[in-house]
Order: C-alpha cells, then structure tokens, then sequence
C-alpha cells in the first residue's frame, strides 16, 4: 500500500483478554519495526523482522507479548492476558532494506491506542 | 548498546528566533541519526538524517542538524521559527538493526 497501515485504530479491551494488532506495511519494506508510546513519550521499540524472521525481540516487556510476521509482510503483534499497563499507543514501522539498513528511513503507521480497563 | 538522550523536556521560542533542539547520541561504531516530529494526535514524520559526509544536514521545513562526532551531538537547528514549528521533536540513532528513540522535546513558538 502506499503507507504503513495499522489496525484497528483504537481499542478497550477488559483486564485478561487477549488482543491481536495488525500491521500492514510499505510494499516491498523488508523490515518492519514495532514500538510502543506512551503519551508525550518517545516510541519505546519491542522488536523488529528482516522479511519473516524476527531479527530483535528484546524489547518485548514480558512473555505476554509476541509478534510474528509469517510471510514477510502483514505482521500481527499480540498480546496476551492484557493488563492496565500495557495502555499505550503502539506503533508499526517500515523500511526499505534490510542489510545495510541503518541508512534508510523508518515510516510509521498511525497507530493503534490500546486501553485495557 | 546504542542510546540518544536529549535533555531538555521542553523549547520554548519566539517566532522569528532562531531555535536549537538538543541530542547526544551513545553508540558502538559509526552511527546513522535521525529527527523525527510529532503532531498533536499524528503520527512520526521523517524530518531529516545523517548517514555520512557532510556534518551539516539540510531537511524538510527547513530544519537542519549538525553532526559533531567530537562531542557526540546531532543538535537539530532553525535559523527562524515558526508557529507552526510547535511539536514533539525525537531524536534516534541507529546502526544496523533496530532503532532507538530519545524521549523527546517539546518545542514550542509562541507568537
């Protein structure tokens, strides 16, 4: 598509329900990053894929997060058993290389604001 | 491990006067650095990089940075502000693989 697409757009989820966010990249981006923001924050990065390997999940908080990205483009983050903390805006990110990636440019989607209540 | 600190929360200026967004960068080997800005309500917009060459880089809206390798520093320049300039402005370095954010400034031009 012509940006980084990201559903939904907003979502209130209860205490301990599971949730899915998608991610649609850039086409033909090989990476795709996801970040997590608080408000007035800077994005806090999760993890990243080169096509469908997940190259860096450090930044995940805990086991109640996972992402995948099976066939090297939509990519879903997950997150499990939800709690009130983990209220934030998250954030999907593309770019063209992977490689000597570091000189290209990150486009971000608009976001998906999750509350848990 | 690769880090970017930009250590003041908040900018303010007067329109018209030139403004200077600060950022100090941690990172192993040669670093790529970027600005992004926020928007109230928008997602993060590409303002500008440095990759190599040229310490003084030209961006989007006139916006400019200057590499300083001595001093770790990628301070993001204007000579004049606008209004319109106001926002949430990151500052991100990154090498091969993922990249990592600064906490942000406020920048705010007042009339």
């Amino acid at each position: 598509g012509a940006g980084v697409s990201q559903s939904p757009r907003y979502k209130v989820t209860k205490r301990g329900q599971d949730v899915a966010l998608r991610c649609d990249p850039i086409s033909g981006h090989v990476s795709l990053y996801w970040y997590r923001q608080a408000l007035g924050q800077g994005p806090e990065f999760l993890t990243y894929f080169n096509y469908e390997a997940q190259q860096d999940k450090s930044g995940l908080p805990n086991d109640r997060f996972s992402a995948e990205r099976p066939e090297g483009s939509i990519s879903t983050l997950t997150i499990q058993r939800t709690e009130q903390r983990d209220s934030a805006m998250y954030r999907c990110a593309s770019s063209f290389g992977a490689g000597a990636a570091g000189a290209n440019v990150l486009t971000f989607g608009a976001g998906s604001r999750l509350t848990v209540l | 491990a690769q880090s970017v600190a930009q250590p003041e929360d908040q900018v303010n200026v007067a329109e018209g006067n030139p403004l200077t967004v600060k950022c100090t960068y941690s990172v192993s080997g040669n670093p790529y650095l970027f600005w992004y800005v926020q928007y109230p309500n928008r997602g993060l917009q590409f303002l500008l990089k440095y990759i190599t060459g040229d310490n003084l880089v030209k961006g989007s809206y006139g916006f400019e940075a200057e590499f300083n390798k001595s001093q770790t520093s990628f301070h993001l320049k204007k000579p004049s502000a606008l209004v319109s300039d106001s926002a949430l402005y990151f500052c991100a370095v990154r090498t091969l693989g993922d990249m990592r954010f600064g906490a942000g400034t406020r920048l705010t031009v007042k009339p």
